[in-house]
């Protein structure tokens, strides 16, 4: 059983295009995330969710929206992708505060 | 903002030796620290994490350190393994307008046999 499952994994598209990312836990967990990990491996917070408030944003360009339709699910839609935006997406999700955080699989962003 | 450092970059050691990463942080408030290892292509994994309230923590090879006056944790690896190389992350649990896991830039172990 996967704890948490994000769809696509591998994701191609052009400059310019809207794309969405899905992320699903079945942990029963309260809070989800999304990270974003460039080339150079670095590991950035983007979003955090606790039982669907957005309780974090970092500077985060606004093409960026995360979109939570229950506890479950947490999604990243991305507008007018830029070539700069090619990386690994990370969903993650924890129990509560301060508390171990669960990756999904990621989702490897390419712009063309 | 939170800031997590973390030190070496690179680290490459023989088989069977022992391998040190060292991270520091800025918010005093920080009560979580947890240490993840990401195989090439792979998801972070979490392999050992620590609170406030304890000073040190093992599990068999890996330990974890706790410094809190000074705002540093340190990850030890004992009789390292091939399979050990990876990157690790260091990361502190923050407050800030809520709250977040902030990430160390990450240790590319290498360990030769």
């Amino acid at each position: 059983d996967t704890a948490v499952s994000q769809t696509p994994k591998y994701l191609v598209t052009q400059m310019g295009n809207d794309k969405s990312i899905k992320c699903e836990q079945n942990l029963g967990h309260d809070t989800m995330y999304w990270y974003k990990q460039d080339s150079k491996k670095f590991l950035k917070i983007m979003f955090s969710y606790n039982n669907k408030e957005l309780i974090i944003n970092e500077t985060v360009p606004n093409r960026f929206s995360p979109k939570s339709p229950d506890k479950a699910h947490l999604n990243l839609h991305i507008n007018s992708l830029e070539l700069g935006d090619s990386a690994v997406y990370f969903c993650a999700s924890s129990h509560s505060i301060a508390a171990p955080a669960i990756f999904g699989p990621g989702t490897r962003l390419t712009v063309l | 903002g939170e800031n997590v450092e973390q030190h070496p970059s690179t680290l490459s050691v023989q088989e069977g030796d022992s391998a040190v990463i060292k991270c520091t942080y800025s918010d005093s408030a920080s009560n979580y620290f947890p240490w993840y290892k990401q195989e090439l292509g792979k998801r972070p994994q979490l392999i050992i994490d620590i609170r406030s309230n304890v000073g040190e923590k093992k599990d068999q090879r890996i330990a974890v350190t706790l410094n809190k006056t000074a705002k540093h944790f340190s990850l030890h690896i004992t009789e390292t393994q091939p399979e050990d190389s990876a990157v690790y992350f260091c990361a502190a649990w923050v407050n800030q307008a809520g709250t977040a896991l902030i990430f160390g830039k990450g240790t590319t172990l290498s360990v030769s046999s």
